[in-house]
């Protein structure tokens, strides 16, 4: 297993724009995480899934954004109409349900809106 | 809600030094906490894990002490190398089991 892994690396659009992400956790990691980090700031919760429920959701997640993981493994992250205030590092994490918990991340995905 | 503080928010420090980075968070009922490193425009790679039972964990020239009381945790790298330059990241895990973040320490080690 090579880690979280997520795509694309960067992603550049035009305002107004759709853009979806994908992230594929460490194999049979059943919790997954995105978060948002900006420059000069800690990642920060969007939402979370435990296996195939998308458990809890940040008041950040507006109307725009959308998260699925459908069969319980990778996970899309959409945001439609984008807008210059979404450009940021976008974050995967995953972890196990044993008693560590502890958290993995991928390399992110870079979002630039023009 | 859960908030997580990191001092200093930046050093610079000649190579050799010993470090010590702080987090504090306000809610003492976590689960485990992380200290992450960051290098520019790169994802999270995680450093040590100290669960809430636990008091410290050590890898290497790094060492993490957690005291859950108090609602701090220190990290301390030994012989620091220009290797080392990154941001480090503390995160705290409650019962939600969703890390909490701090906003991390700008460490630059100049040979």
């Amino acid at each position: 297993d090579t880690g979280v892994s997520q795509d694309p690396r960067h992603k550049i659009t035009k305002r107004g724009q759709n853009v979806t992400f994908r992230c594929d956790p460490i194999s049979e990691h059943n919790r997954l995480y995105w978060y948002r980090q900006t420059l000069g700031q800690g990642p920060e919760f969007l939402t979370y899934f435990q296996n195939e429920a998308q458990l809890e959701k940040s008041r950040l997640l507006s109307d725009r954004f959308s998260a699925e993981r459908p069969k319980g493994s990778f996970s899309t992250l959409e945001i439609q109409r984008t807008e210059q205030g979404d450009s940021a590092m976008y974050l995967c994490a995953s972890s196990s349900l044993d008693t560590l918990a502890e958290a993995f991340f991928g390399q992110g995905t870079r979002l630039t809106v023009v | 809600k859960q908030e997580v503080t990191q001092i200093p928010a930046a050093l610079s420090v000649p190579e050799g030094e010993n470090l010590v980075l702080n987090c504090s968070f306000t809610d003492s009922a976590i689960y485990n906490l992380q200290w992450f490193r960051q290098d520019p425009g790169k994802g999270l790679t995680s450093l040590l894990l100290i669960q809430s039972s636990q008091r410290e964990q050590t890898s290497g020239r790094l060492n993490a002490s957690l005291d859950k009381s108090s609602g701090r945790s220190t990290l301390y790298i030994a012989a620091s190398q220009p290797g080392d330059s990154a941001t480090y990241l503390c995160a705290v895990t409650g019962g939600s089991y969703i890390p909490t973040f701090g906003r991390g320490t700008s460490l630059i080690v100049h040979p």
